[in-house]
């Protein structure tokens, strides 16, 4: 099956700094990707999807400016969480996808915003 | 937003029980999706089941969907300790994109 990766698996940061996640398709290339983030206990929660070279379409309640998604590549997004403050902390998810009905999930990252 | 609602949100069962968790959903949908996540990982995909289908097999699981009702059910049997995690069910959203997640079921099976 298709393989998403996350980088960092787990990352502790001080308040106020910002903090970049990637997530990249292994073996395909993903037209479509788009981030999760789940709190302790939680469902996950759809923060935005992104199309490779246009910007990403949030979802209500999701500061753009907080969170940076950059779809440089069909084979790379990333996720830069700007001034984290421990409201932060979260474990955030990616998924990948070439075509409607199928979505790869990456294996998250855990964010500790100290 | 979230399109699923599961129940029960916990269930606690012994080994070589069944265990079942139910999903509803909101809005019309082409497919239905469960997943499955043990604490602090990532999601594995379990089954989908389209619209156009009643009940599917998978090892262990059984998956029913009922669109007049908006609901499915997903079944797991003779249930093993490492079956212990979180069950969500997913539709995709309005735009036919993106999935959306249930609030999930946490199973724990105990040996």
């Amino acid at each position: 099956g298709a393989v998403v990766s996350q980088h960092p698996s787990w990352v502790i940061c001080k308040s106020g700094t910002s903090v970049k996640i990637e997530c990249r398709s292994l073996d395909f290339q993903a037209t479509t990707m788009f981030w999760y983030r789940q709190f302790p206990k939680q469902s996950l929660m759809l923060m935005a999807t992104s199309n490779e070279g246009s910007k990403a379409t949030y979802e209500q309640g999701v500061e753009k400016d907080k969170f940076l998604i950059n779809h440089a590549s069909l084979t790379l997004s990333t996720l830069t969480v700007t001034s984290a403050h421990p409201e932060d902390s979260s474990f955030y998810i990616c998924s990948a996808s070439d075509r409607v009905d199928e979505q790869f999930f990456g294996p998250g990252t855990r964010l500790t915003v100290l | 937003s979230q399109q699923g609602e599961e129940d029960p949100q916990a269930l606690s069962i012994q080994e070589g029980e069944n265990a079942t968790m139910n999903c509803s959903y909101k809005t019309s949908i082409n497919n239905l999706q469960w997943y499955r996540q043990n604490s602090g990982r990532g999601l594995v995909h379990l089954i989908l089941i389209r619209s156009n289908e009643r009940e599917k097999h998978s090892g262990r699981l059984r998956v029913t969907l009922d669109t007049s009702k908006k609901s499915s059910s997903l079944l797991i049997t003779a249930s093993r300790a490492a079956d212990t995690a979180s069950y969500f069910c997913a539709t995709h959203n309005q735009a036919g994109t993106a999935l959306i997640f249930g609030k999930g079921t946490t199973l724990s099976v105990s040996s």
